[in-house]
């Protein structure tokens, strides 16, 4: 069973637009990831923020984490027509067994 | 190119029939790791191989089995398949469990179709 659930479940902007999903859990975590997703292809591993950790930057990918809370955010920063996509969150909680949450589909339109 | 290869890309085969999917997890890395993603379920962790070894179980069917070999390219056997068992088959591979910044890296998928 999924342990995540992501929101919105899809989401549609203009390019140079900021896109934010989110992402809430709902056990301990060792560290939580966020993945893309193209068309059904192979998962492509974004960023990865563990629990003693509360922001991460990556280029223009911002995540925060909120263990209070069990939950987490992803923000793309100026998207692109490439940035659109599935993605994912997941949990990791002892190392390997990834729970993935449904999935966020982002559409950025030029 | 991520490193970890999946074949075939796609498969379609009959209702009962046995199948097999092969992983060859990214040079040097110990662990496989099995999902399955279907559109009524998501992404569903199946199971885990480290170094030969089973590691860990998920929602994986009695049907389903997997093995990892000494050259460490892993294999996951679908038996009896209904039609519920289409779905994308991925494989991904990390050096350590839940070790390093980077994740873990999937392959391209297994499409299976059964008909």
């Amino acid at each position: 069973s999924q342990q995540g659930e992501e929101d919105p479940q899809a989401l549609s902007i203009q390019e140079g637009e900021n896109a934010t999903m989110n992402c809430s859990y709902k056990t301990s975590i060792n560290n939580l990831q966020w993945y893309r997703q193209n068309s059904g292809r192979g998962l492509v591993h974004l960023i990865l923020i563990r629990s003693n950790e509360r922001e991460k930057h990556s280029g223009r990918l911002r995540v925060t984490l909120d263990t209070s809370k069990k939950s987490s955010s992803l923000l793309i920063t100026a998207s692109r027509a490439a940035d659109t996509a599935s993605y994912f969150c997941a949990t990791d909680a002892w190392g390997g067994k990834l729970i993935f949450g449904q999935g966020t589909e982002l559409s950025v339109k030029p | 190119d991520s490193g970890v290869t999946q074949t075939p890309k796609h498969l379609i085969t009959a209702t009962g029939q046995r199948v097999t999917l092969r992983c060859s997890p990214r040079s040097g890395d110990l662990s496989v790791y099995w999902y399955q993603q279907s559109l009524d379920q998501g992404l569903q962790f199946l199971i885990q191989y480290y170094n030969g070894e089973e590691r860990a179980k998920g929602n994986i069917l009695e049907r389903f089995s997997a093995q990892q070999f000494p050259d460490l390219h892993s294999e996951l056997n679908l038996s009896s398949l209904e039609l519920g068992d289409s779905a994308l088959y991925f494989c991904a591979s990390s050096a350590n469990p839940g070790q390093g910044e980077v994740g873990y890296t999937f392959g391209s998928g297994t499409r299976l179709t059964v008909v």
